[in-house]
């Protein structure tokens, strides 16, 4: 499989302040997604950008694609202690074959 | 009313044992996966099948063998278990297998081997 990485691996911050997380992948794509993981749970969707798109909203969420790159940014704003969690980059590529996952970046927002 | 259900939440077991972890989803969706998350957070797919059909086969050992019986159900069952095999593995499903869908995730299951 090809894996995507995030960058960075670790970030700490304090409540209201500003959190963005890249990711990078190595081949096409089809679409993009990102996913979060509280300690010892499974993974949630947060937000789905189409390869056709350059950003998207949703909430505190902001995401961008660059296609070109092969790279997308998460973006939460005013961030807060309850988004302390691992964040992961997920997307499928145009074969439809390969699930090309980052390593996640773990977020810590401290109060 | 859970979406995902995998069972069971906690595995300990001996090196060499065969163990099996299942896998249910109720939304009626066509795609099911495996996925194998180590120490470190590493999120690597194992497995995917689509109504049934094995559609992703990552390189994972052929000790670890997916077993669909009907849409709703993944099972993944592993024959003698190494140190390494231990991990969280969590099951997912999605509507369908584009990169359209969302995927939702069980609770995982944490598979120990001693």
């Amino acid at each position: 499989s090809q894996q995507g990485e995030e960058d960075p691996q670790a970030l700490s911050i304090q409540e209201g302040e500003n959190a963005t997380m890249n990711c990078s992948y190595k081949t096409s794509i089809n679409n993009l997604q990102w996913y979060r993981q509280n300690s010892g749970r499974g993974l949630v969707h947060l937000i789905l950008i189409r390869s056709n798109e350059r950003e998207k909203h949703s909430g505190r969420l902001r995401v961008t694609l660059d296609t070109s790159k092969k790279s997308s940014s998460l973006l939460i704003t005013a961030s807060r202690a309850a988004d302390t969690a691992s964040y992961f980059c997920v997307a499928l590529n145009q074969a439809g074959t390969a699930l090309i996952f980052g390593k996640g970046t773990t977020l810590s927002v401290s109060s | 009313d859970t979406a995902v259900s995998q069972t069971p939440k906690y595995l300990v077991t001996q090196m060499g044992n065969d163990k099996s972890i299942k896998c249910e989803q109720n939304l009626g969706h066509d795609t099911m996966y495996w996925y194998k998350q180590d120490s470190k957070k590493f999120l690597k797919i194992m497995f995917s099948y689509n109504n049934k059909e094995l559609i992703i086969n990552e390189t994972v050992p052929n000790r670890f063998s997916p077993k669909s019986p009907d849409k709703a159900h993944l099972n993944l069952h592993i024959n003698s278990l190494e140190l390494g095999d231990s991990a969280v593995y969590f099951c997912a499903s999605s509507q369908d297998r584009t990169g359209l869908a969302i995927q939702y995730f069980g609770a995982g299951t944490r598979l120990s081997v001693l």
